[in-house]
């Protein structure tokens, strides 16, 4: 099976900041990466899928890279309305699998 | 709009059984794939188990470890999806996510909407 592992497990940054999160699969796993939000006492919210592509609605202070192990997740211009928790998931084959999740906090 | 809500979710005792469901509106259901994803007291999200859609005649995939006790079904007369859960134990206690994974051309089906969950406690 394929493992996720992202990194850091949580970071705290200033309001404006740039935060890069790391996702890496244990096995390649082409371009097949998915972002979630997921905001504390709600349910998750895509963000990305295909390594980079924005969910319909999802603005543009978020971007996704990489592909086959390593990826990552941007935010720009870090806002309050972005503190979350962030997890990667593969949905390469099966069984899908979720990242450990990365918290993000202000500073 | 895709609307997914669950219900079902409640306190069970260890070694009883649930059903939860998952009623979807606002696309066509049998188009698409459906998971269930679950989240123990403050941990990460654990993905369960996939019903595909009608072109994959609806087959079902598992987590290794929730294959011999969860079962996924769906039934898309009246476009719900359910999940099955034998022998609970205290750490199936989680909130239980039903998510869409849409299927288009050209890209690998991916959740895109998820409800708002539903908890199960296991406990005496």
């Amino acid at each position: 099976d394929i493992q996720m592992t992202q990194s850091p497990s949580s970071l705290s940054a200033s309001v404006g900041d740039r935060v890069i999160i790391t996702c890496r699969a244990s096995q390649g796993i082409n371009i097949w990466l998915a972002w979630f939000q997921q905001k504390p006492g709600k349910a998750p919210k895509s963000l990305i899928y295909a390594t980079s592509n924005l969910e319909s609605g999802v603005p543009s202070k978020f971007s996704g890279s990489g592909f086959d192990r390593e990826f990552t997740l941007t935010i720009n211009n870090l806002q309050p309305e972005d503190i979350a928790t962030y997890y990667c998931q593969h949905y390469a084959e099966y069984p899908l699998a979720f990242g450990g999740g990365t918290k993000v906090e202000i500073k | 709009e895709v609307q997914l809500v669950e219900s079902g979710g409640g306190l069970v005792q260890p070694g009883g059984s649930l059903r939860l469901s998952c009623a979807a509106s606002g696309f066509t259901f049998s188009d698409h794939y459906m998971d269930w994803v679950r989240q123990a007291p403050g941990k990460g999200l654990e993905w369960i188990g996939r019903s595909r859609n009608r072109i994959h005649n609806f087959d079902t995939q598992y987590a290794a470890s929730m294959r011999d006790r969860f079962t996924v079904s769906r039934d898309n007369s009246i476009n719900s999806f359910y999940l099955q859960m034998d022998n609970l134990k205290a750490d199936d206690t989680a909130v239980y996510y039903c998510a869409r994974a849409y299927y288009g051309s050209g890209t690998w089906p991916r959740i895109d909407s998820w409800g708002q969950g539903t908890l199960v406690t296991v406990s005496s």
